[in-house]
C-alpha cells in the first residue's frame, strides 16, 4: 500500500514536498516512481527513485528543480518540486515499480493534488 | 522520447459491447507495454503488462494483444464499471511514456 500525503495550495516561486509512506512489504526491492496529472490532462511520468540506494532518475525537463528521496527508516519517500508555476498544479501520484527490473506500476498513491495560485 | 499515440480519444459503447482501443509506439517497443485504467479522481489502476499478461485479480474480459509498435486492448462483454479511461504506457526506452488516453463513456 502507498498513502500519500494531503492537498497543498501554494504560491508561485514557493517549493512542495509531498511524501508517500509504503507498508505491506520490502520498501528497499521496489523502486518508487512520481506521476503527475494536470487537471483533465493525461499521465506524465517525472522520475523514480531506488529505495535501495537512493539512485534517481528524473525525466530532463524536470531535472532542475526537482528531487526525490527516500527514508528507510519509515519507508517513506518524497517529492520535492521547487519554484512552482501555475503549470504544476496537477495531481501527483506515486506508484511501485512491478518488479525490481521492469518499469511499469502495479501499485499506487491516491495521489495528492498540489495548486499552485497566487 | 517515444510517442505513445491511443485510438480513438473517445469511445462510447454499451454495456454488453465488445470494444477495442489502439496504441500505437514511435520506434519498436518489443512487447514493453502496459494498460492501465483509472476512473475518475483515482489513481490508475494495472490491468496488463508485457503487452498480453493480465496482472493478478483483473477480469478475464480485458485482453491485450500486439507487439512492436501496435498493440490493442481489448474489453469483452463491457460491464458499467468498466466506464473509465485507458492508458497505455510503453517502458522499452527511457524515458516511459504514457499515450494520452481512450476515455470509454456511455452511449
Amino acid at each position: 500500500q502507498l498513502m500519500q500525503s494531503g492537498p497543498e495550495v501554494k504560491k508561485p516561486g514557493a517549493s512542495v514536498k509531498v511524501s508517500c509512506k509504503a507498508s505491506g512489504y520490502s520498501f528497499t526491492i521496489y523502486g518508487i516512481a512520481w506521476v503527475r496529472q494536470a487537471p483533465g490532462q493525461g499521465l506524465e511520468w517525472m522520475g523514480w527513485i531506488s529505495p535501495y540506494n537512493g539512485n534517481t532518475n528524473y525525466l530532463p525537463k524536470f531535472q532542475d528543480r526537482v528531487a526525490m528521496t527516500t527514508d528507510t527508516a519509515t519507508t517513506t519517500v518524497y517529492l520535492e518540486v521547487a519554484s512552482l508555476t501555475s503549470d504544476d498544479t496537477a495531481v501527483y501520484f506515486c506508484a511501485r515499480k512491478a518488479t525490481p527490473v521492469s518499469y511499469y506500476f502495479d501499485y499506487w498513491g491516491q495521489g495528492t493534488l498540489v495548486t499552485v495560485s497566487s | 522520447d517515444i510517442q505513445m499515440t491511443q485510438s480513438p480519444s473517445t469511445l462510447s459503447a454499451s454495456v454488453g459491447d465488445r470494444v477495442t482501443i489502439t496504441c500505437r509506439a514511435s520506434q519498436r517497443i518489443g512487447d514493453s507495454l502496459a494498460w492501465y485504467q483509472q476512473k475518475a479522481g483515482k489513481a490508475p489502476k494495472l490491468l496488463i503488462y508485457k503487452a498480453s499478461t493480465l496482472e493478478s485479480g483483473v477480469p478475464s474480459r480485458f485482453s491485450g494483444s500486439g507487439s512492436v509498435t501496435e498493440f490493442t486492448l481489448t474489453i469483452t462483454n463491457l460491464q458499467p464499471e468498466d466506464f473509465a479511461t485507458y492508458y497505455c504506457q510503453q517502458y522499452n526506452g527511457y524515458p516511459w511514456t504514457f499515450g494520452q488516453g481512450t476515455k470509454v463513456d456511455i452511449k
